[in-house]
């Protein structure tokens, strides 16, 4: 079946004003997760949601930034007011939670790569 | 939550077998070892996990020593293609324990040569 998918792949915009960018998770994965890497950097985690659990966002770096997901599959990452070092490369990645003590493979998106001006 | 240190870059060239060796001295009795593979502008792909002792797969062999500090992903025979960043994770995303709190680290940076 298809792959995550995410948009738009590209998104510059101006300091000061709001994005949103679109994670579509791989059918039936109940678990998405969101990343930040930054140039030359590694993955640095965001946001987790599991089913109907309360998301895990103990990674946000400032309360500029939100996700939210509608039911229990599409996904939005939302940047307020953006700055300059919000520039990034944003991942989205899903996973079949099988339960267990094992860790999940994650099924990664290709990135939307915001630049900030 | 357990992280880990991995060389930031290694050399090889086509044919050689390319060990990548990580170390996790905090690593939980839950927690599993996962190494990831990333080629530029795309997101990472997973290659391989293990608990202990030894996994293979199609691609990659995963050793782990039985102290599980450590672990060593090993790639027979590189070509070029395999030219990426690999990322060695620890972590357990049973539900109420780290929840999918991974971390990637910079990986290694491995660079093959014709």
């Amino acid at each position: 079946g298809a792959g995550v998918s995410q948009s738009p792949s590209n998104k510059v915009t101006e300091k000061g004003k709001d994005v949103e960018l679109r994670c579509d998770p791989i059918s039936g994965h109940t678990a998405l997760y969101w990343y930040r890497q930054s140039l030359g950097q590694g993955l640095e985690f965001l946001i987790y949601f599991q089913g109907n659990s309360a998301p895990d966002k103990s990674g946000l770096p400032s309360d500029r930034f939100s996700a939210e997901r509608t039911g229990g599959s599409v996904s939005t990452l939302t940047i307020q007011r953006t700055q300059q070092e919000d520039s990034a490369v944003y991942l989205c990645a899903s996973s079949l939670v099988l339960g267990g003590s094992s860790t999940d493979t994650q099924y990664f998106g290709p990135g939307t790569r915001l630049t900030v001006l | 939550l357990a992280k880990t240190t991995q060389p930031i870059s290694m050399d090889s060239y086509e044919g050689q077998e390319v060990n990548i060796t990580c170390s996790h001295n905090n690593i939980a009795t839950n927690d599993y070892i996962t190494w990831y593979q990333q080629f530029p502008s795309q997101g990472p792909r997973f290659i391989i996990q293990g608990y202990k002792t030894k996994v293979t797969n199609e691609v990659a062999s995963l050793f782990i020593p039985a102290d599980r500090k450590s672990s060593t992903l090993s790639l027979p025979r590189v070509s070029l293609s395999d030219t990426a960043v690999y990322y060695c994770l620890v972590g357990d995303t049973d539900r109420g324990s780290t929840l999918g709190r991974l971390y990637f680290g910079r990986g290694t940076q491995l660079t093959v040569w014709p």
